[in-house]
């Protein structure tokens, strides 16, 4: 399978730990998005990269989540100093932008759980 | 970016067809009409979309009304694997390439 692949897909930790998420995206893509996704909600956009340049970042995005794409293949996004409120599926898509629009692939997402 | 409305959810028959509406009254000329689905315990996956005309791929169907105002997205034969939250959302072409989802509609298929 050649689609988005993340890691981990469960994390559970406890109030004040530091995570990181991993994601993975389709071969030659040069876009990457991250998402989350709270329960009966859609995703809401947190950050996206172009190679390895940082974009955009959502007002969503407080100064605990950090995210990187190195060397523009693989990206992380790292929560630190974790709230109960982080509780939720965080979501990564990739594309190729070669046009007006490209069309998203997202991954199965990283479901976390702050106790 | 311009906002949907779409209904909460809505249940059909395996085998029939079905047609899930979308509201978009504030649509701007530069506006692509795109929908997504999402599978339960999945990603969100990429379904059709368009601007002005209808459009037809191998999942599904849209129709887009004449003043753009609304669309409809119609599976034609649903299958029980189409059971998923299904999103309409707008993207103008000249801005912000992320995708900002409402809360979609819940399709129930029944057996």
């Amino acid at each position: 399978d050649t689609g988005v692949s993340q890691d981990p897909r469960h994390k559970i930790t406890k109030r004040g730990q530091n995570v990181t998420f991993r994601c993975d995206p389709i071969s030659e893509h040069n876009r990457l998005y991250w998402y989350r996704q709270t329960l009966g909600q859609g995703p809401e956009f947190l950050t996206y990269f172009q190679n390895e340049a940082q974009l955009e970042k959502s007002r969503l995005l407080s100064d605990r989540f950090s995210a990187e794409r190195p060397k523009g293949s693989f990206s992380t996004l790292e929560i630190q100093r974790t709230e109960q409120g982080d509780s939720a599926m965080y979501l990564c898509a990739s594309s190729l932008l070669a046009g007006i629009l490209e069309t998203q692939y997202f991954g199965p997402g990283t479901r976390l759980l702050v106790l | 970016d311009a906002k949907t409305t779409q209904p909460n959810s809505m249940e059909s028959n395996e085998e029939e067809p079905v047609h899930l509406p979308c509201n978009h009254s504030t649509i701007s000329g530069t506006d692509y009409i795109h929908w997504y689905r999402q599978l339960p315990s999945q990603g969100p996956e990429y379904v059709i979309h368009g601007l002005t005309s209808n459009v037809n791929n191998r999942m599904a169907s849209l129709a887009i009304a004449e003043d753009r105002k609304s669309s409809t997205l119609i599976l034609h034969r649903a299958t029980l694997r189409d059971a998923a939250v299904y999103y309409c959302i707008l993207r103008d072409v000249r801005g912000a390439q992320k995708l900002v989802f409402g809360q979609g509609t819940r399709l129930t298929i029944n057996p």
